[in-house]
């Protein structure tokens, strides 16, 4: 079974640009998470999707950050513009149901801005 | 207050030694209980759920106790293999699947 596809893997930018993120979540997965992990610390969830619809958006800096799951399926997650305390990895998670206690994470695309 | 709090480490342990990790979390409707393992530059995956009675996987036993807040897991025979950062993490309902995890205890099995 295919598991949740990242990319970019990697992503070196400037302060104040732009940046995006693209996630493909397990096929049949209903269930999308967005998480921020800053060195040394664990995952933060910035927004659940159910299908299309935002389920939990309360911990994602809304004036700079964004994200969609238009068709359902995969999703984007942008930061406009980065701040040099962005840099992190950013995990993409699937789960079959929103109360499956198992969330099956991407490989992450680790961003650092300069 | 942070929801999951967790000893960072490291903690740096010979082969074949038992180690135990315990974290507390903060919020007294928490759910669920479970412990991911990272290896470095990798991914979080799911070690084990924690139960209230306390589980055991192989080499790995979990335990819960909800009047303290408090979760551990315990590694017996620690194998090089072993070496990761644990993640203890609750599931408390808030209307959405939240999943709060601690910082992460690194466990580095010496040979």
């Amino acid at each position: 079974e295919a598991g949740v596809a990242q990319s970019p893997r990697y992503k070196i930018i400037e302060k104040r640009q732009s940046v995006a993120f693209w996630c493909n979540p397990i096929s049949g997965h209903a269930t999308l998470y967005w998480y921020q992990q800053i060195l040394g610390q664990g995952p933060k969830l910035l927004i659940q999707f159910q299908n299309n619809g935002v389920v939990d958006d309360s911990q994602l800096p809304k004036d700079r950050f964004s994200a969609e799951r238009l068709k359902g399926v995969d999703s984007t997650l942008k930061i406009q513009p980065a701040k040099l305390e962005d840099s992190a990895v950013y995990l993409c998670a699937s789960s079959f149901l929103t109360d499956s206690y198992e969330q099956y994470f991407g490989p992450g695309t680790r961003l650092t801005v300069t | 207050r942070k929801e999951v709090e967790q000893d960072p480490g490291p903690f740096n342990v010979p082969e074949g030694a038992t180690v135990a990790f315990n974290c507390t979390y903060s919020n007294s409707a928490s759910q669920s209980f479970f412990w991911y393992r990272q290896d470095c530059r990798k991914e979080p995956k799911l070690l084990m759920s924690v139960y209230s009675s306390g589980n055991e996987d192989g080499r790995f036993t979990a335990q819960l106790n909800r009047a303290s807040q408090y979760i551990s897991l315990l590694i017996r025979d620690s194998k090089l293999s072993d070496s990761a950062t644990y993640l203890c993490v609750v599931r408390t309902l808030t209307g959405a699947n939240n999943l709060f995890f601690g910082t992460g205890t690194r466990l580095t099995v010496i040979p």
